[in-house]
């Protein structure tokens, strides 16, 4: 079955400094991975996903990804944080192949805190 | 602004009252998921239909719950009866087959008392 962790529940950075949030995998089959975002009280926002075209895979509100086998790794990063960051972020992969379409294993989650 | 919409949006109960939550997904998208939301468990997927035929509800306490999709523009999560274990947040998602991405509404939030 497919897995990811999420390493930190909690992240705390600067205003302005760099974002890293990890997330590792584990996946009998080749995956499709996503990272979600969720501000409070909201639904889950999709920011990127991994579909196997490219290894960079570029989202919205400046995030980016690297899809990378060897490290069986999917972390998200930002290079300058804004206050407006401040959500919990979800890494997702998807149950079976071909896409979420047969739904997603969401990690536990990880929190970020931008400190001003 | 295509968006997969809920009711209610909250909701708080009685323990042993019946509970139903809805969900219209986004037209055109033939696959719906139920997610529910805890601090313990995280995301956890219930159940989830295709062309409004379920496909797999294992996540979801069959005693208890139950879901279905009278048409395609509407799925159903029942709680009958509700416990205090229930209070969570309930998540809709739909997606189309083939595409990958699945798209979540804004919850529904159940506090069973």
């Amino acid at each position: 079955a497919q897995s990811v962790t999420q390493l930190g529940s909690h992240v705390s950075v600067s205003e302005g400094a760099l974002v890293l949030l990890r997330c590792n995998y584990s996946s009998s089959v080749p995956p499709y991975l996503f990272w979600y975002v969720q501000y409070p009280n909201q639904g889950l926002q999709l920011l990127l996903k991994y579909t196997s075209a490219a290894t960079l895979v570029k989202g919205i509100n400046g995030f980016e990804a690297e899809f990378k086998k060897s490290e069986t790794s999917f972390h998200l990063t930002k290079p300058s944080a804004h206050m407006s960051d401040a959500a919990e972020y979800f890494c997702a992969v998807s149950r079976y192949s071909g896409g979420g379409a047969d739904g997603l294993t969401f990690g536990k989650g990880t929190h970020l805190i931008i400190q001003p | 602004d295509a968006r997969v919409t809920q009711t209610p949006r909250h909701k708080v109960t009685e323990m042993g009252q019946e509970v139903t939550m809805r969900c219209q997904p986004i037209l055109g998208h033939n696959t719906v998921f139920w997610y529910r939301q805890t601090m313990m468990q995280g995301l956890e997927l219930l159940a989830y239909f295709r062309n409004r035929a379920p496909l797999d509800d294992s996540g979801m306490p069959k005693d208890r719950f139950s879901a279905e999709m009278p048409d395609a523009t509407l799925a159903t999560l029942k709680i009958q009866p509700s416990e205090p274990r229930d209070s969570a947040v309930y998540f809709c998602a739909s997606g189309l087959e083939g595409v990958g991405t699945i798209y979540f509404g804004e919850g529904s939030w159940l506090t069973v008392v």
